[in-house]
This record gives C-alpha cells, structure tokens and sequence, in this order.
C-alpha cells in the first residue's frame, strides 16, 4: 500500500517562471491538505481539498497560487510567476476522514528552490 | 501570530535516558492535539495525539501530558534511542477543522549513545 506519493522532490524554477507540485494520496484517501515549511519553521496550512472541491484555502496567498483535486489523477499545487520568497519545502498530506484528531499522512514533500 | 509554540529549538539526550519535549499554546479552543517526527529529506510521520478531554496519553515508550489550565504539552520519550533523533512537532486542530494543524516550529532532538 503506497503511502502519499508527491513529484517532483526537487523543483528548481527562476523568478517569474511557473511551478506545478503534484501529489497522489494514498490509496482510500479523499481528503487532501497542503502544507508550507519554510525555512527554520514549522509546516503551515495552506488548503484543503476534497475529489472536485476547495474546501478551505484559507492559508493560500491571495494572489498566484492554486489548488486543485480532479476527480481523476493527483492534486495540483501551482504556482504562478514565483519569486524568491516561494522558497520552501511543500508538503501534501491525506486522510481517510476529516474528524477533530485525525491523523494525517504525509508525503516526502517537494523542495522548491528559485533562482 | 503563533498560537502553538515550541520554545526549545533543540534537545541533547543521553541513550536510556528520558527526553521531554515542550509546548505551549494560546487557543483555548483546540480539541485535539498531535505530536509529529520528521527525519531529514522526509515528510512528518505520526507519532501520537490526546484530546482536549483527557490529560494524559501513553503508547509505548511515548507519553504526551496535557496541562489545560497552563495551556502546555509535553511529549516524553523513555528510554530515548538514538533512532528517536529527529525533528518534533508539536501540532493543534479546533473542533471540526480536522486535518487543518497549527503546528510549532519544531524541536530537533539528538540522542547520544
């Protein structure tokens, strides 16, 4: 049973250029979160999806970035015109439910570095 | 804003000896609360949570305290091992907000054979 599977581990992008960070869940899981870890800090909320549906993305800046689960193939993480300050580890997490405690598993996140 | 806070950027612990690991937090509201592992180049790993309604949970060689008034956790690790090296984080949700976690900044623990 695969756990959560995220591509690239590396993504190297100039300024302005556009990154795409895609994540499977693992199999059985429809809940999808986004994670940021900047550097010397902790992982920071950033969106939660479901199959088709943003249910919070309260944690997304308001400008570039966007999510998406399609009902077929990985979640999608993308975004637009980056600048250095994008800098940072992105980690996509699944679970099967939704409930106050529940465990979430991780992946190996993607490291995006901007030139 | 930081509403949960790690204040020990890193730990030495002695083999065999006992490790504890601090948090503090500022939302009276949050019901659940979750202890995290990461290793290096990996992502974090579930290591044990207690609701907001008990004030002690133990798994094996980890036992997570919840002190409610004073609004702070701590994990302790007894024996520590040196595989228990690693980066942990302490994280909180609020009722209904699920895998939405408000995680601290992280403590790295090293422990010495």
């Amino acid at each position: 049973n695969a756990g959560v599977m995220q591509n690239p581990r590396h993504l190297v992008r100039r300024r302005g250029q556009e990154a795409r960070l895609r994540c499977s869940p693992m199999k059985g899981h429809s809940h999808v979160y986004w994670y940021r870890q900047l550097p010397e800090e902790g992982l920071k909320f950033m969106v939660y999806l479901q199959k088709e549906n943003i249910i919070d993305e309260s944690g997304m800046p308001k400008e570039r970035f966007s999510a998406e689960f399609p009902k077929e193939g990985p979640s999608i993480l993308r975004i637009q015109q980056v600048v250095r300050g994008d800098s940072a580890a992105y980690f996509c997490a699944s679970s099967p439910r939704t409930q106050s405690g529940e465990k979430l598993f991780f992946g190996s996140g993607t490291q995006l570095s901007v030139l | 804003d930081q509403q949960v806070k790690q204040n020990s950027p890193s730990l030495s612990v002695q083999e065999g000896r006992i490790s504890i690991l601090n948090c503090d937090y500022t939302n009276s509201m949050f019901d659940y609360f979750l202890w995290y592992k990461k290793y290096p180049a990996e992502g974090p790993t579930f290591l044990i949570s207690i609701s907001s309604i008990k004030d002690k949970n133990e798994d094996g060689r980890f036992t997570v305290f919840l002190n409610k008034s004073a609004k702070h956790l701590s994990l302790h690790i007894v024996p520590s091992q040196p595989g228990d090296s690693a980066v942990y984080f302490c994280a909180a949700s609020g009722r209904n907000q699920g895998g939405k976690l408000i995680f601290g900044q992280g403590t790295e623990l090293s422990v010495k054979p």
